[in-house]
């Protein structure tokens, strides 16, 4: 397996820009996360999905992010518009569920976001 | 939810020394797991203790968890320099599977 895959791996966008980020998980595994790491606020969990329905997005910051699994396959976080202090890099990750082993989570490369 | 809380926040070792670094949490949980971070890098999972354990080991890692005390450690025994990364500690809490991370240790393992 190739991992969690993330697309781009670096995106530089004007402020005021739409921002998609993109999120292909593991084959199999029935969560799937998003984080964002910044220095001052570490990892903060935005939102998760077990089978592709949406389950806690209490992480989300406002309105302007918004997250999507259309199907097992493929996750997306959406901001817009986008604003300077929504630099960060971007993770999402994937995992069975903790019952059925709890083999810990696998992350992606993560994309850095820079929004100027 | 509660967030793990490593303590210290950065180490510097020479290779071959142990390297240890604690970790506090607040609520009941469900696992505790422990994630390297090179720099620049994802998060790559090292190794998973759940809250019926006490002791766990992997390769040259060795976990305790005290759920009396709420806190973990995590022992690397005879580091590399290879080993330089930062490592979080994360909790997930019964009921969920949110993982919910610490600040942080960073580690520098001097050749």
């Amino acid at each position: 397996d190739a991992g969690v895959i993330q697309s781009p791996r670096h995106e530089v966008t004007e402020m005021g820009q739409e921002v998609t980020l993109r999120c292909k998980p593991i084959s199999g595994h029935d969560y799937l996360f998003w984080y964002r790491q910044t220095m001052m606020r570490g990892l903060e969990l935005l939102i998760y999905f077990n089978n592709n329905v949406p389950i806690d997005d209490s992480g989300m910051p406002e309105d302007r992010f918004s997250a999507k699994m259309p199907n097992a396959s493929f996750s997306t976080l959406k901001i817009q518009p986008s604003e300077p202090r929504d630099s960060a890099v971007y993770f999402c990750a994937s995992s069975f569920s903790t019952d059925r082993g709890g083999y810990g989570y696998t992350f992606g490369s993560g994309t850095r976001l820079t929004v100027v | 939810s509660q967030q793990g809380e490593e303590d210290p926040q950065a180490l510097s070792i020479q290779e071959g020394e142990n390297a240890t670094m604690n970790c506090s949490y607040k609520t009941s949980i469900n696992n505790l797991q422990w994630y390297r971070q090179n720099s620049g890098r994802g998060l790559v999972h090292l190794i998973l203790i759940r809250s019926n354990e006490r002791e766990k080991h992997s390769g040259r890692l060795r976990v305790t968890l005290d759920t009396s005390k709420k806190s973990s450690s995590l022992l690397i025994t005879a580091s590399r320099a290879a080993d330089t990364a930062s490592y979080f500690c994360a909790t997930v809490d019964y009921g969920n599977n949110r993982l919910a991370f610490g600040k942080g240790n960073q580690v520098v393992v001097i050749p």
